[in-house]
């Protein structure tokens, strides 16, 4: 079964920083593309970031400079590391695969649970 | 940035009946578009990719069709399990930046 398990969220002070971690199963990250999507309370879906297979990674202009996006191969594991949080970043944040073949994408298949993220002093 | 708009933004329905969500690009996304289906509680889960085909698994109720800046998603003959909040994501952009819209949600009349 092809699964994702984020970890890593928390309650943390503004200013501060935080790692994400989004475990992959059931299929190899290094040869997909991946998605961090947040979730605000009470709101809707806001992209965040994503990793092409070979590597290549985009943000949201709200993120950018701020956030980094990376993994590793050898554990199959998606991250995301958040610097300089602010309290509009609270959320859940999903990890997502992307379903894609070369330019075509068939759209975020297989979804995370989700994990908290609170920016509050 | 490619904006997302959504119409309605609350859609009440008979169960048995037909729903029709909208939703408009502020620019043309040819057909890269995505519908998902997001219940409380839980990750939003894919509908529809290219505008108009079904992801694995969702019942052929659902049907999505549009291209360029305008689409929509049908669900007919309504089931109780379909009451969610709807979210359509493009997918065109680049460098890349998936928009959403804001969401529609669809309730039980």
């Amino acid at each position: 079964e092809e699964q994702l398990v984020e970890s890593g969220g928390g309650l943390i002070q503004p200013g501060g920083s935080l790692r994400l971690s989004c475990a992959a199963s059931g299929f190899s990250v290094s040869n997909n593309y991946m998605t961090w999507v947040r979730q605000a309370p009470g709101k809707g879906l806001e992209w965040v970031s994503v990793i092409y297979s070979g590597g290549h990674t985009y943000y949201a202009d709200s993120v950018k400079g701020r956030f980094t996006i990376s993994r590793d191969n050898s554990k199959n594991t998606l991250y995301l590391q958040m610097n300089s949080l602010t309290v509009e970043d609270t959320a859940v944040y999903y990890c997502t695969r992307e379903s894609a073949s070369g330019i075509q994408s068939y759209g975020m298949d297989v979804w995370g649970h989700g994990t908290t993220v609170t920016v509050s002093s | 940035e490619i904006v997302m708009a959504q119409s309605p933004g609350t859609l009440s329905v008979s169960p048995g009946e037909r729903a029709t969500l909208s939703c408009r690009a502020s620019q043309t996304v040819s057909n890269k578009l995505a519908w998902y289906q997001q219940k409380p509680g839980q990750a939003p889960r894919l509908l529809i990719y290219g505008a108009s085909t079904r992801a694995t698994g969702v019942p052929a109720r659902f049907s999505g069709s549009g291209s360029g800046t305008e689409f929509t998603l049908t669900i007919n003959s309504l089931q109780s399990e379909d009451f969610a909040v709807y979210y359509c994501q493009q997918y065109n952009d680049w460098p890349p930046k998936y928009t959403f819209g804001q969401g529609t949600k669809l309730e039980i009349k």
